[in-house]
């Protein structure tokens, strides 16, 4: 069964450092890998998507990297703002489920001014 | 605790049908629950907003009337593709949350539908 666990589960910093969120998957036959953002009341927003061929997506301030046969990704925050408050969540696809996603715990991250 | 279920889990149907997904919050009451779907090689993309006893939001693009949202209760949504085609194939996932300040969600294991 994969299991996908999310480092840390909440971080607090002040605004303009670089942040890392991790994430790691016990099952590396993934399909895909993806990272959403989640605002308090909010459904998911889609930041990035890493097909399991990829090592890396970037978008804007945001990069995430997949290592796949080590089971980890992560997900790198330049110049953190206020904005970015929320929560991050890593998800994965296993190949051949139907597209089924399991998803880790999320970061919980706050980003003070 | 916090379980999502969904059913069915696998749905194929014929072009121009009427499916219906369910979504449950098993173990608790969700005032709000999200509907999502997701297209091959695509990242989940959300399709609307439940809220238990109200008129569901939906996100632009979204149609209203070809994606119809019921939110009867709190443990229960619902979600019917009326008059499905092969366009509307994909994989459908809610989330559930406690509200009342917990922003946590939880989901539910998806629904994958086929029109053919």
């Amino acid at each position: 069964k994969q299991e996908v666990t999310q480092i840390p589960a909440a971080l607090s910093v002040p605004e303009g450092e670089n942040l890392v969120l991790n994430c790691s998957f016990t099952d590396s036959a993934i399909y895909n890998l993806q990272w959403f953002r989640q605002d308090p009341g909010k459904g998911l927003t889609s930041l990035l998507l890493i097909q399991s061929s990829q090592r890396e997506q970037t978008s804007g301030r945001l990069n995430a990297s997949l290592d796949k046969s080590s089971g980890r990704s992560t997900l790198y925050i330049a110049a953190s703002q206020p904005g970015d408050s929320a929560t991050y969540l890593c998800a994965v696809i296993k190949n051949n489920a139907g597209n089924m996603l399991t998803f880790g715990g999320g970061t919980r991250l706050m980003v003070k001014p | 605790g916090a379980v999502v279920s969904q059913h069915p889990s696998w749905v194929i149907c014929k072009s121009g049908t009427s499916v219906k997904i369910e979504c449950r919050s098993l173990d608790f009451q969700a005032t709000t629950m999200f509907w999502y779907r997701q297209f091959p090689k695509q990242s989940l993309m959300l399709m609307a907003t439940s809220n238990e006893g109200s008129k569901a939001t939906y996100e632009q693009g979204v149609e209203k009337d070809k994606f119809l949202i019921n939110h009867a209760s709190l443990t229960l949504s619902t979600l019917t593709v009326t008059s499905a085609h092969p366009e509307d194939s994909s994989f459908y996932i809610c989330s559930a949350g406690f509200g009342a300040g917990d922003e946590t969600q939880y989901f539910g294991p998806g629904t994958r539908l086929l029109v053919l």
